[in-house]
């Protein structure tokens, strides 16, 4: 199997510009999970898919922010109109639901670090 | 409501030591416990996990075993390596699986 994919890797913006990061899970993977790292923290979910459907969204995702994954396959995350707070390193996971059993596991990838200058 | 709280770091330990990192979870209900690791400039890689009380998770000789009179999921190794240094983040999934809870990671060097 491939792993998760995301694309760019890196990303810098001027800040009030629009950015989208892509990410390809794992084939066979229904579920698609984004989160958000900062230096020094550890991830911050941002919002899951299972399949096409986005069944949960934090607080952290403003209106700036929006995801799809319109054939249940990959996913876009767009930031509209960038501030500097929102540098930081976009991750994808995904998984198979409900899986085997107990223990569902989330498969990350590497990462798309955006900074806004 | 769920949360995972880790020792802080860094953590800086001569090769061949023994390593300990600690964790300990807030959890409702049963859920399922995971060691990340974090090499610089990568996502995250599962390192092991388990799903319930007194399970015991391994692999490249770390180990965790889930306590849950403790609620404590600590991370071991007998002798670490250069290699071993990265970042380790502690996580727990709630016991739908929908939501996956981190700590703030802790950073370990090893220094030959």
């Amino acid at each position: 199997d491939t792993g998760v994919s995301q694309d760019p890797r890196h990303k810098i913006t001027k800040r009030g510009q629009n950015v989208t990061f892509r990410c390809d899970p794992i084939s066979e993977h229904n579920r698609l999970y984004w989160y958000r790292q900062t230096l020094g923290q550890g991830p911050e979910f941002l919002t899951y898919f299972q399949n096409e459907a986005q069944l949960e969204k934090s607080r952290l995702l403003s209106d700036r922010f929006s995801a799809e994954r319109p054939k249940g396959s990959f996913s876009t995350l767009e930031i509209q109109r960038t501030e500097q707070g929102d540098s930081a390193m976009y991750l994808c996971a995904s998984s198979v639901y409900p899986g085997t059993g107990f223990g569902n596991t989330i498969y990350f990838g590497e990462g798309s670090w955006l900074t806004v200058v | 409501g769920n949360s995972v709280t880790q020792m802080e770091g860094p953590v800086t330990l001569s090769e061949e030591a023994f390593l300990t990192i600690n964790c300990t979870y807030t959890a409702t209900g049963y859920p399922s416990l995971f060691w990340y690791v974090q090499y610089p400039g990568e996502g995250l890689q599962l390192l092991l996990k388990a799903t319930k009380a007194d399970d015991k998770g391994s692999n490249k000789g770390f180990e965790a075993t889930y306590r849950k009179e403790t609620t404590s999921f600590h991370l071991e190794k007998g002798s670490v390596q250069v290699s071993d240094s990265a970042v380790y983040f502690c996580a727990l999934s709630d016991l739908a699986g929908n939501q996956f809870y981190f700590g703030t990671g802790t950073s370990l060097t090893v220094i030959p």
